[in-house]
């Protein structure tokens, strides 16, 4: 099973305030993708990262494969409330493989 | 986004019911996918249905049945389902890239599910 393991679980910050989710894993991956889900929602794509060590910036968002393609991280710079949500990270073997998930809060 | 849509959003069935899922995808994409989705569990992979054909079943009950009439429709099918069933249940479509080595997932809304 290539299970991929997300970090932190929870995640409960002020607006305006910097924040990291890991994903980890120790298998490699062919590509790693990113999703946002809201309560009672379906994810919602945000990125597709491919080459090991690439990164891809999405206005405050910044995603970093890794060189060795195990793992992935997602950094968010002045937290917005709007950010609120679910974050799963996603990784293709021989098929999808999704991680545990950390629940985001921005606090007003 | 309406890419990927799902029918009924919410549904409320007793044990011995049976009732189905619908999804469409307005992609044009060739593979579609049914995932469970429980409170404090990842997204299990129920099925992969890539150019009609099913190719993936992850040891999913029988009392699931998916059935892909065409490449932009998938169903599922339930019957005696238990209260353990209850979950959010999301389809997905993706474009299968034949040279290619990824895949993205393009998820609907989902369907909340409620075992009485």
């Amino acid at each position: 099973t290539q299970l991929l393991e997300q970090s932190p679980q929870f995640l409960s910050i002020q607006e305006g305030e910097n924040l990291t989710v890991y994903c980890n894993s120790s298998s490699v991956f062919s590509s790693l993708q990113w999703y946002r889900q809201e309560p009672g929602e379906g994810p919602v794509l945000l990125v597709t990262v491919v080459t090991g060590g690439e990164v891809k910036k999405l206005k405050r968002l910044t995603f970093q494969f890794g060189d060795a393609r195990k793992d992935s991280s997602l950094h968010i710079t002045a937290a917005q409330p709007g950010d609120t949500g679910l974050y799963l990270c996603a990784g293709y073997g021989n098929q999808f493989y999704f991680g545990t998930g950390t629940s985001l809060t921005v606090i007003p | 986004e309406t890419g990927v849509t799902q029918t009924p959003r919410h549904l409320v069935m007793g044990m011995t019911n049976k009732k189905s899922l619908k999804c469409e995808q307005h992609l044009g994409h060739n593979a579609m996918y049914w995932y469970k989705q429980s409170a404090k569990k990842p997204l299990e992979l129920m099925f992969v249905y890539n150019f009609k054909e099913q190719t993936e079943n992850n040891s999913v009950p029988s009392r699931f049945s998916p059935e892909c009439p065409n490449s932009s429709h998938l169903f599922l099918h339930l019957h005696t389902l238990q209260p353990e069933d209850s979950a959010l249940y999301l389809c997905a479509s993706s474009q299968v890239i034949t040279d290619g080595n990824y895949y993205e997932q393009y998820f609907g809304p989902g369907t909340r599910l409620t075992v009485t």
